[in-house]
C-alpha cells in the first residue's frame, strides 16, 4: 500500500492565482482531513470528509474549499492565494465511526509558498 | 469542542535521561488518545496510543498513562537518545458523535549527546 499520497510536494503561488493539492489514499479509510502547519506551530484542521460526499469545515476553512467524489480522493481547492496561505498542508486518512476511532495517517506534506 | 493542552513547549534532556510530555483535556468524554512524532521536514507519525478503557500502555522506551477522572494523559520516554529529539504531539478524539482528532501545540524535545 502507498498509504497517503500528496501532490505536489512543492509549490510557489504568486498572489491571486489559485491551485488544487491533491491528495489520494489507497487504506479504503473513510475519513480524510487537510490540515496546514506553520513554521514552528501546531496543525489546524482545514477541512474534513466522513465519507464520499460528505465534507465539513475545520478550525481554519476561509480562502479553501474541498470535495469528496469519491473514497480515495480529497483535493483541496486554493482560490485567490494569499502570503497567509503560506504553509505546509497535510493531507490525512483514519478509519473511523461513531463510537471507534483509529490513528490518522498522514502523507509527506505539500509545502507552498504564496509570494 | 475538545480542547487539549500540551506541556511543556520545550523540553532539553541529557541523553539516557527520561523525558515526561504532559497534556489536559476538556472532554470528559474523549476515548482515544494518540501521540505523534514529527522529525524536522517530516510528517507526524504515531508512535503510541492509549484508549479510554486501558490506564497505561508501553512499547519499549515509550509509555503512556491516561488519568480519566483528572483528564490528563502523559508520554514517558525512557533511556533517551539523540534520534529521539522532535517535535510531539498529544490528541484527544472525543465521542459526540462524529468529531474529528484534536492535536495539542506540541513539545519540541532535544536530546543532547
Amino acid at each position: 500500500n502507498a498509504g497517503v499520497t500528496q501532490t505536489p510536494k512543492f509549490r510557489i503561488l504568486k498572489i491571486g492565482q489559485s491551485m488544487t493539492l491533491q491528495c489520494t489514499q489507497d487504506m479504503n479509510h473513510n475519513y480524510m482531513y487537510w490540515y496546514r502547519q506553520d513554521p514552528g506551530m501546531g496543525l489546524k484542521l482545514i477541512y474534513y470528509s466522513v465519507g464520499a460526499g460528505i465534507t465539513d469545515k475545520g478550525e481554519v476553512p476561509n480562502g479553501y474549499n474541498v470535495s469528496r467524489s469519491t473514497t480515495e480522493d480529497f483535493p483541496l481547492r486554493l482560490e485567490l492565494a494569499a502570503p497567509s496561505q503560506t504553509s505546509v498542508y497535510f493531507c490525512a486518512s483514519s478509519y473511523s465511526g461513531y463510537d471507534y476511532n483509529s490513528p490518522l495517517h498522514f502523507g509527506n506534506g505539500t509545502r507552498l509558498t504564496v509570494t | 469542542g475538545e480542547n487539549v493542552e500540551q506541556h511543556p513547549s520545550t523540553l532539553s534532556v541529557q541523553e539516557g535521561d527520561s523525558a515526561v510530555i504532559k497534556c489536559t483535556y476538556s472532554d470528559s468524554a474523549s476515548n482515544y488518545f494518540p501521540w505523534y512524532k514529527q522529525e524536522l521536514g517530516k510528517r507526524p507519525q504515531l508512535i503510541i496510543d492509549i484508549r479510554s478503557n486501558v490506564g497505561e500502555k508501553k512499547d519499549q522506551r515509550i509509555a503512556v498513562t491516561l488519568n480519566k477522572t483528572a483528564k490528563h494523559f502523559s508520554l514517558h520516554i525512557t533511556e533517551t537518545q539523540p534520534e529521539d529529539s522532535a517535535v510531539y504531539f498529544c490528541a484527544a478524539w472525543g465521542s459526540s458523535g462524529y468529531s474529528t482528532l484534536t492535536f495539542g501545540k506540541g513539545t519540541m524535545l532535544l536530546v543532547s549527546p
